[in-house]
């Protein structure tokens, strides 16, 4: 079944230190991923997202992906973190024998000063 | 460009009880989406429209009804609501459908007593 996996719910970091938020989707020949960022009591907004092409992605806000076929995976990176980045992250996948958008169950991201 | 709005924000419930939770996007957007998030399990996808005059069924649509109106406006009815339809209701648009950008609503809080 296709599916997209997010293992971490929680992650507390201090601040200033580098973050990485894990994603893995079941196996496919060909998927679009997206990274979403939902700060509290709003929508969600893009953070970036893989569609071809570099498999290293730089979105806004610092924030990087890495595309990994092998290992199917999409990890969020950012080498340094603000207290203003607290908020819930969601991976997310197309795969491209389907229309619709699947996404993880999101891992919310505590900032400690 | 207000983007994506929805009406209302927030909405208590009876069992019973039927409403129509509004979405509308001004940016000429060819898809729109209705997703509920609850806690640790992200957002699932209701209903969506990949065009005007065409709705199709998401992950979880049992108990729910849409409406694409126009191109401009997506609604969502709950015909007799239960507990478990409480959560944050969330529409979404996109241009199309193939890795293109979701763009949220700032959601509508539902309560079903």
């Amino acid at each position: 079944a296709q599916s997209v996996t997010q293992l971490d719910s929680q992650v507390p970091v201090f601040e200033e230190a580098p973050v990485e938020l894990r994603c893995n989707y079941s196996s496919s020949v060909s998927v679009y991923l997206f990274w979403y960022v939902q700060y509290p009591n709003q929508g969600l907004q893009l953070l970036l997202k893989y569609l071809s092409g570099s498999t290293l992605v730089k979105g806004i806000n610092g924030f990087e992906a890495e595309f990994n076929k092998s290992q199917t995976s999409f990890h969020l990176r950012k080498p340094s973190v603000h207290i203003s980045d607290t908020a819930e992250y969601f991976c997310a996948v197309r795969y491209s024998s389907a229309s619709k958008i699947i996404f993880g169950s999101g891992t919310r991201l505590s900032i400690r000063p | 460009n207000a983007g994506v709005t929805q009406t209302p924000k927030f909405q208590v419930l009876k069992t019973g009880q039927s409403m129509t939770l509004q979405c509308a996007q001004d940016m000429n957007h060819n898809s729109m989406y209705w997703y509920r998030q609850d806690p640790g399990m992200g957002l699932r996808l209701i209903y969506y429209s990949a065009s005007e005059g065409t709705t199709d069924k998401g992950e979880v649509p049992n108990g729910y009804n849409v409406s694409r109106l126009n191109k401009r406006e997506f609604s969502l009815r709950l015909e007799s609501a239960a507990p478990s339809q409480t959560s944050v209701y969330f529409c979404a648009s996109s241009q199309g459908l193939t890795g293109e950008t979701q763009y949220f609503g700032p959601g509508t809080r539902l309560l079903v007593l």
